[in-house]
């Protein structure tokens, strides 16, 4: 079964400090891993994806995750937090076992920028 | 968020109203999803559309119906809801082929208050 755990409901953070939300993931298969991140009042927007390629994946807005199989983990990480970055941030697991492309999301995590 | 368009972008509607929300993609996908977000609770998969014909039906009640006349549109009729069903409602598309799973793209909802 596949299932994705982000380990703070909310994180705060200073602007211009470093960004870390956290995300463990559990799947039968060689999973596939997205982070997503979602504006008040609007859709979610895809900031990087995991596909077996690359550990170390690069996103936009200078987000990067990082896939750790000894660890099931997929961390959300930036040097350098942005106002603009504030946001809900979802991560979510798929696996190529499923029919209908089907995506197990996260809880979610509220990142804070303070100024 | 262009690629994927709902309306009406907000709906309260009493118990006893029949509704729909309407979700279009200009993305050129062959799958198209319905999610359910309610506060503090994961996205809830709703319906899957894969090729238009449904593929997932995650025991959504009855009174929630789909409809999936071609790949671009999707549909979702509501009728007698129930103040519970008050949420965002997302609809996504993707494009389903070998190698996969593929990233979602979202719309950016309805929001849905039921009196």
């Amino acid at each position: 079964a596949q299932s994705v755990t982000q380990l703070d409901s909310h994180v705060s953070v200073s602007e211009g400090t470093p960004v870390l939300l956290r995300c463990n993931y559990s799947s039968s298969y060689s999973p596939s891993l997205f982070w997503y991140v979602q504006h008040p009042n609007k859709g979610l927007q895809l900031l990087l994806k995991y596909t077996s390629a690359a550990t170390l994946v690069k996103g936009i807005n200078g987000f990067e995750a990082e896939f750790k199989k000894s660890e099931t983990s997929f961390h959300l990480t930036k040097p350098s937090a942005h106002m603009s970055d504030a946001a809900e941030y979802f991560c979510v697991v798929s696996d190529s076992s499923n029919t209908g492309n089907q995506f197990y999301f996260g809880t979610g995590t509220s990142l804070t920028v303070i100024p | 968020e262009t690629g994927v368009t709902q309306t009406p972008r907000h709906l309260v509607m009493g118990m006893t109203n029949k509704k729909s929300l309407k979700c279009e993609q200009h993305l050129g996908h062959n799958a198209m999803y319905w999610y359910k977000q309610s506060a503090k609770k994961p996205l809830e998969l709703m319906f899957v559309y894969s090729l238009e014909e449904r593929v997932e039906n995650n025991s959504v009640p009855s009174r929630f119906s789909p409809e999936c006349p071609n790949s671009s549109h999707l549909f979702l009729h509501l009728h007698t809801l129930q103040p519970e069903d008050s949420a965002l409602y997302l609809c996504a598309s993707s494009q389903e082929m070998a190698g996969g799973p593929y990233e979602q793209y979202f719309g950016p909802g309805t929001r849905l208050t039921v009196t």
